[in-house]
C-alpha cells in the first residue's frame, strides 16, 4: 500500500516564478489537508479539500495561494510569484472520513526561494 | 476553536533516563489527540493517539501518554530514553468526530539524548 505521496521532494523556485506542489492521497482517501511548517515552527493548517471541492481554506493566504483536488489526478498546492518568505515545508495529509482521526501525512516538499 | 501549548521548546535527557515531554490543550468539543515525531528533514510519523476509551495510550517505539480531561493535558513519556529518540515531537488535537476537521499543532518540542 503506498502512502501518502508527493513531489517534488526538493524545490527550488527564484522569486517570482510559480511554484506547484502535489499530492496523492492513499487509495481509499477523499480527504486532503495541506500544512505548512515555517523554519522552527510546528505544522499550520492551510487548507481542506475533498474531491472537486474546497472545504475550507481559512488558513490560506489570501494571495498567490491556490489549492485544488480534481476528479482524476492528484490534490495540486499551487503558489504564484513565490517570494523568499514562503520558503518552508509543505505537507499534505489524507484520511478516508475526514471526521478527525486517521491522518496520514506525505514526506513533505521543501520549498526553498532563492 | 482549540489550540495546544507544548512546555519546552528543548528538553535534554541522558540515555536510559525518563523522557517527560508536556502537551496542554484546549478544545470545545471533546479533543482527540495526537503525538507525532519527525526525524529530520522528513515527514510526520504517528507515534500515538487518544480518541475514545482508556487514557492511558500505549504507542511506538516504548511510548505512552495518558489523557487526563481535568488537566487538560496530554503529556508524552518513555521510561527509558534511546539515542535514536533524538526528534522533534509535535502534540496536535483535533475535534474528534466534527466532520472535516482539522489537526491544530504545538510549536514542538526537540529532544536530545546525551549519551
Amino acid at each position: 500500500n503506498a502512502g501518502v505521496m508527493q513531489n517534488p521532494r526538493h524545490l527550488v523556485r527564484r522569486r517570482g516564478q510559480e511554484a506547484r506542489l502535489r499530492c496523492s492521497p492513499m487509495k481509499g482517501h477523499s480527504h486532503v489537508y495541506w500544512y505548512r511548517q515555517l523554519p522552527e515552527e510546528g505544522l499550520k493548517f492551510m487548507v481542506y479539500l475533498q474531491k472537486e471541492n474546497i472545504i475550507d481554506e481559512s488558513g490560506m493566504p489570501k494571495e498567490r495561494f491556490s489549492a485544488e483536488f480534481p476528479k482524476e489526478g492528484p490534490s495540486i498546492l499551487r503558489i504564484q510569484q513565490v517570494v523568499r518568505g514562503d520558503s518552508a515545508a509543505y505537507f499534505c495529509a489524507s484520511s478516508m472520513t475526514g471526521t478527525g482521526t486517521g491522518y496520514t501525512f506525505g514526506s513533505g516538499t521543501r520549498l526553498t526561494v532563492v | 476553536a482549540q489550540s495546544v501549548t507544548q512546555l519546552g521548546s528543548h528538553v535534554s535527557v541522558s540515555e536510559g533516563a525518563l523522557v517527560l515531554l508536556r502537551c496542554n490543550y484546549s478544545s470545545s468539543v471533546p479533543p482527540y489527540l495526537f503525538w507525532y515525531v519527525q526525524y529530520p528533514n522528513q515527514g510526520l510519523q504517528l507515534l500515538l493517539k487518544y480518541t475514545t476509551g482508556a487514557t492511558l495510550v500505549k504507542g511506538i517505539n516504548g511510548f505512552e501518554a495518558e489523557f487526563k480531561k481535568s488537566e487538560t493535558s496530554f503529556h508524552l513519556t518513555k521510561p527509558s530514553a534511546h539515542m535514536s529518540d533524538a526528534a522533534e515531537y509535535f502534540c496536535a488535537v483535533s475535534e474528534g468526530e466534527t466532520s472535516g476537521s482539522r489537526l491544530t499543532f504545538g510549536e514542538g518540542t526537540q529532544l536530545t539524548v546525551n549519551p
